[in-house]
């Protein structure tokens, strides 16, 4: 069976401390692994796809990187606005392409 | 405008009541998703449509129906409401096997 921890469940930071979140799977036949962003009261919001071990995308002050078995969201520098739920997914073919969610890392950012 | 709406947006009732979810998506995807979201455990997938005629049951399909009525609309109903379904629901639409889902802005469900 597909999973996938993340960790920490929450995370306190404060403006301009850098971090990482992380995702660990352990899935067979990893198609792609997914970020998503989830603001309270609203649907995630994608962030990245990671498709295989050793990719890296930036967008801002995030970064997204991928091993064999854990992808990592480092956050440079952030700011309040970064605050929200982190949402990491993977996709394998043995699920049936179905995405398998993670439970999330609630980020807040103090001023 | 959103590319994925859902209504209503929050909604309280009681058990035993038969309640419909709807969502529309102006994306042009064929692939459409039904999810939940409990505090701690994620998003869970409850049905998933790849087009008008074919419909699949997720990981938690007991309790809940669908209907695929159109490629843009795919509604999700809860026959018998009970407070365990008591949750946030979240419809999503995809253009392919490996293409990002959108998400809609989610369905609060309370069930007293």
């Amino acid at each position: 069976e597909d999973q996938v921890t993340q960790s920490p469940e929450a995370l306190r930071l404060q403006e301009g401390e850098s971090s990482s979140l992380n995702c660990s799977y352990t899935v067979s036949g990893l198609r792609g692994l997914f970020w998503y962003r989830q603001d309270p009261g609203k649907g995630p919001e994608f962030l990245f796809t990671l498709y295989s071990a050793g990719e890296e995308k930036e967008k801002e002050r995030l970064k997204a990187t991928l091993t064999k078995k854990e992808s990592f969201l480092h956050i440079t520098a952030p700011k309040p606005e970064d605050s929200a739920t982190y949402l990491c997914a993977v996709q394998a073919g043995n699920a049936g392409n179905m995405l398998t969610f993670g439970g999330g890392t609630r980020l807040m950012v103090k001023p | 405008d959103a590319d994925v709406t859902q209504t209503p947006r929050n909604r309280i009732t009681k058990t035993g009541k038969r309640i419909m979810l709807e969502c529309s998506q102006t994306k042009g995807h064929d692939r459409m998703y039904w999810y939940r979201q409990d505090p701690g455990l994620g998003l869970r997938l409850i049905y998933y449509s790849f087009d008008v005629k074919d419909i699949n049951k997720g990981e938690i399909s007991d309790g809940y129906s669908v209907s695929r009525q159109a490629q843009a609309k795919f509604s999700l109903s809860l026959e018998s409401a009970i407070p365990n379904q008591t949750a946030l629901y979240f419809c999503a639409s995809q253009a392919g096997v490996l293409e990002t889902q959108y998400f809609g802005p989610g369905t609060r469900l309370l069930v007293l």
